[in-house]
């Protein structure tokens, strides 16, 4: 099975609220990413997860906060975010970080208004 | 460092005729190689890899391509075309055997595929 699922698929936030979107795999994979991806264009590394540390944040503004709460899960906190966040966020996983293929799941269509 | 090049944005073929997206690459080190495939408002899937195996590497739904050091390419073709190709493809380089947090895909920009009848 090379499944990552993500919830919910949809969002829509005002610029004030909290949100989280949820990432899980179930392949046993060390490594977890966060994407964005606007319309048109390839995914954009936010964050890296390595054996559960955050090892690479691509200088994200810090209204974007990264949890992986154990080797399964990943979350991306929202908090104050601004209409031009509004993109699919995408969450994947590999093996480990060392060129391997990786998995990415469906994506969450974020709007924020 | 490394980066890909893809040399057509856009790619329009008749269906059941053969489809031939170019991808070139750069990179200092050996390379892993990678297509993607992305349907309207979906996540990547994984088409195929190159990790220093084969040259000639056979994916999903009937899709190959072929690793050339000498030309630094890594072309992506199908026999013949099918209306549920049509979608965006991404050619992605990577660096194989560096673990750690410092390895990250490198995407080309994406060639759009469009399939008619």
């Amino acid at each position: 099975d090379t499944e990552v699922t993500q919830t919910p698929k949809h969002l829509v936030m005002g610029m004030t609220n909290k949100k989280s979107l949820k990432c899980e795999q179930h392949m046993g994979h060390r490594a977890m990413y966060w994407y964005k991806q606007k319309a048109k264009k390839p995914p954009e590394l936010m964050f890296v997860y390595s054996y559960e540390k955050l090892s690479i944040n691509e200088s994200v503004p810090s209204r974007f906060s990264p949890e992986c709460p154990n080797s399964s899960l990943l979350n991306l906190h929202l908090h104050a975010l601004q209409p031009e966040d509004s993109a699919l966020y995408l969450c994947a996983s590999s093996q480990e970080t060392g060129g391997y293929e990786q998995y990415f799941g469906p994506g969450t269509r974020l709007t924020v208004t | 460092a490394q980066s890909v090049t893809q040399l057509d944005s856009h790619v329009s073929v008749s269906e059941g005729t053969p489809v031939l997206l170019r991808c070139n690459y750069s990179s200092s080190y050996s390379p892993s190689l990678f297509w993607y495939v992305q349907h309207p408002n979906k996540g990547l899937q994984l088409l195929l890899k190159y990790t220093s195996a084969a040259t000639l590497v056979k994916g999903i739904n009937g899709f190959e391509a072929e690793f050339k050091k000498s030309e630094t390419s890594f072309h992506l073709t199908k026999p013949s075309a099918h209306m549920s190709d049509a979608a965006e493809y991404f050619c992605v380089v990577s660096r194989f055997g560096v673990t750690g947090g410092g390895n990250k895909l490198t995407f080309g920009t994406g060639t759009q595929l469009k399939v008619e009848l």
